[in-house]
């Protein structure tokens, strides 16, 4: 079974500044990664993926994955106040049968 | 637009009850999924399936059946609810490969 681990639990940074969120998974095999976030009372939403390993931009969004150490991160420039949100990762099996979750990082972007 | 709409929205149900939650995606996506969420164990595979009339454990099945009567509608059922299953519950939809799940806003289940 896929264990996936986020770090760090929370966070607070000043607006403006550069946030960097971790994730590690088990499985060499894994397919696909994703970075979703939550606003409160909502459903997450896909922000941003990467399959290969390297890194992959899209906007303020840059993600990096390293599957030989089996670590993918997420890194937002210029945070605002409303990035403010819990971040998940994803990591889905070959053929999206299964995708398992992350417990999830809270970040609060402080005016 | 891509959809998934879940209802109700909200639900309370007693202990020993049974409780159907319905999940309908607009989508034509072949897999469907529930999920649970707890604080600090973020979202938790119940269920899946990937066809109609067909579907698969997921990581933490016990206590909860699903069916999936067409392609665009997948229920979660629990049979006899208990105390342990409050939580939100999140259907999400997807294609086969490589899409990102979509996914819908929740139902907030609270078993009393």
């Amino acid at each position: 079974q896929e264990k996936v681990q986020q770090s760090p639990e929370s966070l607070i940074v000043p607006e403006g500044a550069m946030v960097s969120l971790n994730c590690s998974f088990s499985d060499s095999a894994s397919q696909s990664i994703w970075w979703y976030q939550q606003h409160p009372g909502k459903g997450p939403k896909a922000l941003i993926s990467i399959f290969s390993n390297g890194n992959k931009k899209e906007g303020r969004l840059t993600v990096y994955l390293n599957r030989a150490s089996l670590h993918v991160s997420l890194h937002i420039k210029d945070s605002q106040p409303s990035d403010s949100a819990v971040y998940l990762c994803a990591v889905s099996d070959y053929g999206n049968e299964k995708i398992t979750f992350g417990a999830g990082t809270k970040l609060t972007i402080k005016p | 637009e891509a959809a998934v709409t879940q209802s109700p929205r909200s639900k309370v149900a007693v202990t020993g009850g049974k409780v159907t939650l319905s999940c309908h995606q607009t989508n034509n996506h072949d897999y469907m999924y529930w999920y649970r969420q707890d604080t600090g164990h973020g979202l938790r595979l119940i269920h899946y399936s990937y066809v109609a009339d067909s579907t698969e454990k997921g990581d933490i099945p016990d206590g909860y059946k699903a069916s999936r009567p067409s392609q665009e509608n997948f229920s979660l059922i629990l049979e006899l609810a208990s105390l342990s299953q409050t939580a939100v519950y999140f259907c999400a939809s997807s294609e086969r490969d490589s899409q990102a799940p979509l996914f819908g806003e929740g139902t907030r289940l609270s078993v009393l």
